[in-house]
């Protein structure tokens, strides 16, 4: 059964900061793997996609790396704004998305 | 307006009571999922469907039921089985199975 693990839980920097959140997963056998972003009480917002043949995707300031062999993924967020603040999810799909519990973050100024 | 429509986006229950939420899209998209997601915790599966009339249970679908008979549509009835279905209750769909993941807003559900 595939398992999703998200580091670091919380995370609390001042602004201008570059930021990097892991995720790791057991199982490598995925077809995607997609990054979202949830501000508090609201749906899940997709940030990113990388499919199993990808290595990174870039979106702005966003940068996400995928390597499949060991089971990792990051999402490096560059000069990071009060506005990134929120809850930030990977979901792994082998065959349906599982999550991991994600990483709060709350960017100050 | 294209996407994904839950309602109502909060619900309140009598302990013994069951209640439906509804999700609604017109992505076309064949596979839908339901999620639960408890505070500090992750997204946990409690039931998906890749095509019209064929749902299967996910990891946590004990005192839960839904239905696929229209492709648009897939509600999840919480039943007085359910132990603590206090949570907030989001909705997923994709092209197909193993595709990006696309998610409604929520139902926060409450059991007063």
């Amino acid at each position: 059964k595939q398992e999703v693990t998200q580091i670091p839980a919380a995370l609390s920097v001042p602004e201008g900061e570059n930021l990097v959140l892991n995720c790791s997963f057991t199982d490598s056998a995925i077809y995607n793997l997609q990054w979202f972003r949830q501000d508090p009480g609201k749906g899940l917002t997709s940030l990113l996609l990388i499919q199993s043949s990808q290595r990174e995707q870039t979106s702005g300031r966003l940068n996400a790396s995928l390597d499949k062999s060991s089971g990792r993924s990051t999402l490096y967020i560059a000069a990071s704004q009060p506005g990134d603040s929120a809850t930030y999810l990977c979901a792994v799909t082998s065959y349906i998305p599982t999550f991991g519990r994600g990483t709060s973050l709350i960017v100050h100024p | 307006d294209g996407g994904i429509t839950q309602s109502p986006k909060y619900l309140f229950r009598k302990e013994g009571q069951n209640v439906t939420l509804s999700c609604e899209q017109n992505l076309n998209h064949d596979a839908m999922y339901w999620y639960r997601q408890d505070p500090g915790q992750g997204l946990r599966l409690i039931y998906y469907s890749q095509i019209v009339n064929d749902f299967q249970k996910g990891d946590i679908a004990e005192g839960y039921s839904v239905s696929r008979e229209k492709k648009e549509s897939f509600p999840l009835t919480v039943t007085s089985a359910q132990k603590n279905p206090t949570a907030f209750y989001l909705c997923a769909t994709g092209r197909q199975q193993a595709t990006e993941a696309f998610f409604g807003q929520g139902t926060r559900l409450t059991v007063v």
